[in-house]
């Protein structure tokens, strides 16, 4: 069975970093392409981030790039997304998701989630 | 960016109803659209992919269709535990966007 579990949510202040983790389990990990998908409280959902299977290639939309990174060790079968510059808007609950992953080739939406972690950054 | 336009943004169903929601994109997206339901309090999880293929384990009261801007998924015959979140999203160019979501109550 699938599953993704995330930690490392709480409250921050703005400006500051938070590290937020994901722990896989029943698939190779390594063969997956894997990301970050985020939901502010009472709305929609928003992709942040996505992994290569290696790590080598990383994909952000505008709204996080060049302040949040995403990692990975298939060694831990475990993903990362270090967040810095923490903004009020960057409050949400924040979801480890997998990609459909053909042949090292991803599928560009999410087959399985983890249940989240809240992140809120607050004064 | 494309942009996903979700309609409507809420609707009750009784239960055996057939229900409908829509999701256009703002520029066509090759059948590169998913489906995900999203009941209250937890995660998402995937309904439909490439507009009409249903994830495994989903039962097949649940369809999709559509093509070019224009996207749809029916639910055939509403149960109580349909009643959830519904959002869409194209998973054709980056960034890759979702709809504003679909709430769906049992009337």
């Amino acid at each position: 069975e699938v599953q993704l579990v995330e930690s490392g949510g709480g409250l921050v202040q703005p400006g500051r970093s938070l590290k937020l983790s994901c722990a896989a389990s029943g698939f190779t990990f390594s063969n997956y392409y894997m990301a970050w998908v985020r939901q502010a409280p009472k709305k929609g959902l928003e992709w942040v981030a996505t992994i290569s299977t290696s790590g080598s290639r990383t994909y952000y939309p505008d709204s996080v790039k060049g302040r949040f990174t995403i990692s990975r060790d298939n060694a831990k079968s475990s993903l990362y997304l270090q967040m810095n510059s923490l903004k009020s808007e960057d409050t949400a609950t924040y979801y480890c998701a997998r990609h459909p992953t053909t042949r090292v080739y991803p599928h560009w939406y999410f087959d399985f989630w983890g249940p989240g972690t809240m992140v809120t950054v607050s004064s | 960016d494309i942009q996903m336009t979700q309609s409507p943004a809420s609707l009750s169903a009784s239960l055996g109803e057939t229900v409908s929601i829509e999701c256009l994109a703002s520029e066509g997206i090759s059948n590169d659209l998913a489906w995900y339901q999203q009941k209250s309090g937890k995660s998402p999880q995937l309904l439909i992919y490439a507009a009409s293929r249903l994830q495994d384990g989903v039962p097949s009261r649940f369809s999709g269709s559509g093509s070019g801007t224009r996207y749809s998924l029916k639910i055939s015959g509403m149960q109580p535990e349909d009643e959830a979140d519904y959002f869409c999203q194209q998973s054709y160019k980056y960034p890759y966007t979702f709809g504003a979501g679909t709430k769906l109550e049992l009337k």
